[in-house]
């Protein structure tokens, strides 16, 4: 039972290049999540999926995009990466909606935009 | 709007020693409250929740925390920390059918011998 997992860990990229953050999640979970992570600014949500096939917005979503391929796999895709990217990006899942169930995190993935 | 304040960026302490992470919130409904803890290079693991019934929780660590409706608090608490326990610490609130965690911007605690 692996839980949350994100790849790549690490990622590099020039200002206008693109990539995706992969997530998937072996727990059944509905509802799944991506953060970003700055120091001093806490966690923030960039989008979130509460079941299979829906998308919301979060608090940053300018920038990027996401997908929920299954019920087991979230993507999150950054079409013309910027330096403001530069982030510690987190996926986490979850059974239900978060105000009564926990929060699984991945181990993250650094990104830098150069 | 829901939001959480963490006042202290960075707590010092020494090994054995007791601490006090402060939390406070804002909601005008009823709230659900969390720590989650970070160790280095890790992602976020849940420490304690309080959703309902008694005030004080607690985890298999040895941390409590109490919610504080008068307060609009949730501070963490333990009587006597590891070196182990360094880590950062953050507090969250939810409500019923709120589909998101609001997150605060974390306390680092810093134990050391």
């Amino acid at each position: 039972n692996a839980g949350v997992t994100q790849t790549p860990k690490f990622q590099v990229l020039k200002t206008g290049q693109s990539m995706t953050l992969q997530c998937a999640q072996d727990m059944n979970h509905n509802s799944m999540y991506w953060y970003r992570q700055d120091p001093g600014m806490g966690l923030r949500l960039i989008y979130y999926s509460a079941s299979e096939g829906t998308t919301d917005k979060g608090e940053v979503p300018n920038g990027y995009n996401v997908s929920r391929l299954n019920k087991r796999e979230f993507s999150l895709r950054l079409e013309s990466a910027a330096p403001s990217q530069t982030s510690v990006y987190f996926c986490a899942s979850s059974e239900g909606q978060p105000g009564t169930y926990e929060q699984y995190f991945g181990p993250g993935t650094r990104l830098t935009v150069t | 709007a829901q939001s959480v304040t963490q006042l202290d960026s960075q707590v010092p302490v020494f090994e054995e020693a007791p601490v006090e992470l402060r939390c406070n919130y804002s909601s005008s409904v009823s709230v659900y409250l969390f720590w989650y803890v970070q160790y280095p290079n890790q992602g976020l693991q849940l420490l304690l929740k309080y959703l309902s019934g008694s005030t004080l929780v607690e985890s298999i660590n040895g941390f409590e925390a109490e919610f504080n409706k008068s307060q609009t608090s949730f501070h963490l608490r333990k009587p006597s920390v590891h070196i182990s326990d360094t880590a950062e610490y953050f507090c969250a609130v939810s409500s019923t059918g709120f589909q998101k965690l609001v997150f605060g911007t974390g306390t680092r605690l810093l134990v050391s011998p």
